[in-house]
């Protein structure tokens, strides 16, 4: 199985400032085949069911504000809010879809410093 | 507007059974492979079941193998997940949720999930 590993468990950031969560995977997400890495980012405010944010690592959802982006290839992934809002307070999760069993990181509990 | 709407969660006793129900609306419900996934309170997102648009090809993780079983009926858009032989580590929010449609290719990352239904396994 892929372990997902995310750090920091959690951030605390001001309102305004970028916040940076990192996910390591076990083995390479990346599909030769295609150049694509297999490595979604989603996001879960209390009391909801997750949201999709990015998807191919660095692909923004429809909807989903610019102020998300995602980067990395291989095992190295970076979710980066550009600049914080308070509506951003949630927990985020990457999850590879390379191989089943599908695998989410433990999650990131993102706050309001 | 796409819809999955779980249902079926409950207290159930060690050892007992619960079918959970996940209706679909808003897309080509037969076309899309789904999946289960579970959330312990307090805890992460685990992967749980996946099924193909067919309903042929499963998937299961190793922690559920063997005790539940993914099905579905695509003349009523509904998926179900059996779970047999239920432990108390089974309790969990139970969501399911489609695979993404991406360039004619469906892949297991989701953007949609229901609200989810809570499963409780305790005496």
């Amino acid at each position: 199985d892929i372990v997902m590993t995310q750090s920091p468990d959690s951030l605390a950031v001001s309102l305004g400032e970028r916040a940076t969560i990192n996910c390591k995977s076990s083995q390479s997400l990346l599909y030769s085949s295609n150049n694509k890495n297999y490595l979604a980012w989603y996001q879960q405010r209390p009391g909801q069911p997750p949201k999709l944010l990015i998807y191919w690592a660095s692909t923004r959802e429809s909807g989903v504000p610019d102020r998300f982006s995602g980067s990395g290839s291989g095992t190295d992934f970076t979710l980066t809010i550009s600049s914080l809002q308070a509506e951003d307070v949630a927990v985020y999760y990457c999850q590879q879809h390379y191989s089943t069993p599908l695998t989410f990181g433990q999650g990131t509990r993102l706050e309001i410093k | 507007e796409v819809q999955l709407l779980e249902s079926g969660g409950g207290l159930v006793q060690p050892g007992g059974s619960l079918r959970l129900s996940c209706a679909a609306s808003g897309f080509s419900f037969s076309s899309y492979p789904m999946s289960w996934v579970r959330q312990a309170p307090g805890k992460g997102l685990e992967w749980v079941s996946a099924i193909r648009s067919g309903g042929v090809s499963t998937y299961y993780a190793d922690s559920v193998k063997g005790r539940f079983t993914i099905s579905r009926d695509n003349s009523k858009h509904t998926l179900y997940l059996q779970m047999n032989s239920l432990r108390a580590e089974d309790t969990a929010v139970y969501y399911c949720a489609n695979y993404y449609f991406y360039s004619s290719d469906y892949y297991p990352f989701f953007d949609y999930w229901g609200q989810g239904t809570l499963v409780t396994v305790s005496s």
